[in-house]
C-alpha cells in the first residue's frame, strides 16, 4: 500500500509568483487535508477536500486555493506569494468507512517552499 | 490559532530512560492524536485515542487522556536515540477532522 506522496520536495519562488503543490492520497482515502507548518511551529490547517468539494477552511486568505480530482489526488495553489508563505506544506489523507472519532490522518513528507 | 500546547517545549534524556510529554487543549474533542516529526519532515502518526478512552498502548508508547482536565500525556519507555524528534499532539475540535496542533515537544535522546 502506497502512502501519501507529495511533489515537489523543495521549491524556491520569488514574491508575487504563483505555485502549485501536488499530493497523492493513500490508496482508498477520499479525504485530503492541507496544512502549513512554519519553522518552529506546529502545522496549521489550510483546507480539506472530500469527494472533490472543499469541506472546511482554516484562517487562510483566498489566494490559497485547492482542487481534488476524481482519483482523490489534490493540488494546493498559492497566488501572489509573500515572504511569510515560506513553510513546509503538508498533505494528509484519511480513509472512509470509519466514524470521525476513529479516523486517523496520514501525512505525506511535505513540500518545503521558500519565497525570496 | 493553536489549541494544543505541549509541555515541555524541549526534553533531553539518556538512552534507556523514559520520556513523558504533556498536551493541553481548550475545546471538546472527538479524539486526540500524537505525531512524530523528524527534522522538519513529514509527520508520522503514532497513536489515536478517542474521547471515551482513558489510556492506550502501542509498543513502547503509552497515551493517557483526561477529558475533564483537557489534557493528554505521551510516555515513551526505554527510549532510543532513534526516538529523537519533535512530538506533536493534535485535536479535532467538534469532530471536524480539521486537526489543531500544538507547537510540539522537541525530544533529544542521547546515546
Amino acid at each position: 500500500e502506497t502512502g501519501v506522496t507529495q511533489s515537489p520536495t523543495h521549491l524556491i519562488k520569488t514574491r508575487g509568483q504563483q505555485v502549485t503543490l501536488r499530493c497523492s492520497s493513500q490508496s482508498g482515502h477520499n479525504t485530503v487535508s492541507w496544512y502549513q507548518q512554519a519553522l518552529g511551529q506546529g502545522p496549521q490547517f489550510i483546507f480539506q477536500y472530500y469527494r472533490e468539494e472543499e469541506n472546511g477552511r482554516g484562517n487562510f486568505p483566498p489566494r490559497f486555493s485547492g482542487l481534488q480530482f476524481p482519483n482523490y489526488s489534490s493540488e494546493l495553489n498559492v497566488n501572489a506569494l509573500e515572504l511569510d508563505d515560506s513553510a513546509l506544506y503538508l498533505c494528509a489523507s484519511s480513509p472512509p468507512g470509519l466514524p470521525p472519532a476513529s479516523r486517523e490522518q496520514f501525512f505525506g513528507p511535505g513540500t518545503r517552499l521558500t519565497v525570496l | 490559532s493553536q489549541q494544543g500546547e505541549e509541555d515541555p517545549q524541549a526534553l533531553s534524556i539518556q538512552e534507556g530512560e523514559n520520556a513523558t510529554m504533556n498536551c493541553s487543549y481548550k475545546t471538546s474533542i472527538n479524539n486526540l492524536q500524537w505525531y512524530r516529526q523528524n527534522s522538519g519532515r513529514g509527520l508520522v502518526h503514532l497513536i489515536l485515542i478517542r474521547s471515551n478512552e482513558r489510556e492506550k498502548h502501542s509498543g513502547r508508547l503509552r497515551v493517557t487522556l483526561d477529558t475533564s482536565k483537557k489534557s493528554s500525556s505521551l510516555l515513551i519507555t526505554a527510549s532510543r536515540a532513534a526516538d529523537t524528534a519533535s512530538y506533536f499532539c493534535a485535536t479535532d475540535p467538534g469532530g471536524s477532522e480539521k486537526l489543531v496542533f500544538g507547537k510540539g515537544t522537541k525530544l533529544t535522546v542521547n546515546p
